[in-house]
């Protein structure tokens, strides 16, 4: 079956750095979505992205995340300025329709 | 978005069936009840969805109330790889686009597994 792809797996950066967390989603996937989950806490919806563009963000997806479908096959998350609550496990999922949708593996994201 | 309710956690044994309730009184009629399920250390896996009538797939059933207010999540047999945390999610069937299928996550139900 086809999977969701993430990469880092782990990333550890210092605060105040900008990392950028990558995404393959699965092919002819036409949705795409970046979730988060702190440790031990419920996972939070980010951003949807469908047609090129954001469709929906949430409180969470400030004016330091930013998304990007670079070339028609990666699916990025980027994160300016982090900070140390920034730390977290990031997953990327990709659907052909909104009732399913496939979950990438995760990267965890530490912010020292 | 309409809220469910889950209990905590549930035991279950090997090999036997486990039925995961999920109490979703608010539904409203355009709303798909979704099932996810996260296995530790992964990321969450669907499970099963539907509408009105009960649904079944090769990885469980969703029995779905007749006023739709509840439903029920069936593993048929269950085994040591079914532990996991369960999440009940309501899905609008309105708009197209990205914002129909944004999931909200609760805190699920914990699945235990006994050999």
């Amino acid at each position: 079956e086809p999977e969701v792809t993430q990469t880092p797996s782990h990333q550890v950066t210092q605060m105040g750095q900008e990392v950028i967390l990558r995404c393959v989603p699965i092919s002819n996937h036409l949705y795409f979505y970046w979730y988060r989950q702190i440790l031990g806490q419920k996972v939070e919806f980010l951003v949807s992205f469908y047609n090129n563009e954001i469709s929906e963000k949430s409180e969470i997806f400030d004016d330091q995340f930013s998304v990007e479908r670079p070339d028609g096959s990666n699916f990025t998350l980027k994160i300016r300025s982090t900070k140390l609550e920034d730390s977290a496990m990031y997953f990327c999922a990709s659907s052909a329709t909104p009732r399913r949708q496939f979950f990438g593996p995760g990267t965890r994201l530490t912010v020292l | 978005d309409a809220k469910t309710t889950q209990p905590n956690s549930m035991e279950s044994n090997e090999e036997e069936p486990v039925h995961l309730p999920c109490n979703h009184s608010t539904i409203s009629g355009t709303d798909y009840i979704h099932w996810y399920r996260q296995l530790p250390s992964q990321g969450p896996e669907y499970v099963i969805h539907g509408l009105t009538s009960n649904v079944n797939n090769r990885m469980a059933s969703l029995a779905i109330a007749e006023d739709r207010k509840s439903s029920t999540l069936i593993l048929h047999r269950a085994t040591l790889r079914d532990a996991a945390v369960y999440y009940c999610i309501l899905g609008s069937a309105l708009n197209y686009g990205g914002s129909q299928g944004n999931l909200i996550f609760g805190k699920g139900t914990k699945l235990s597994v006994k050999p």
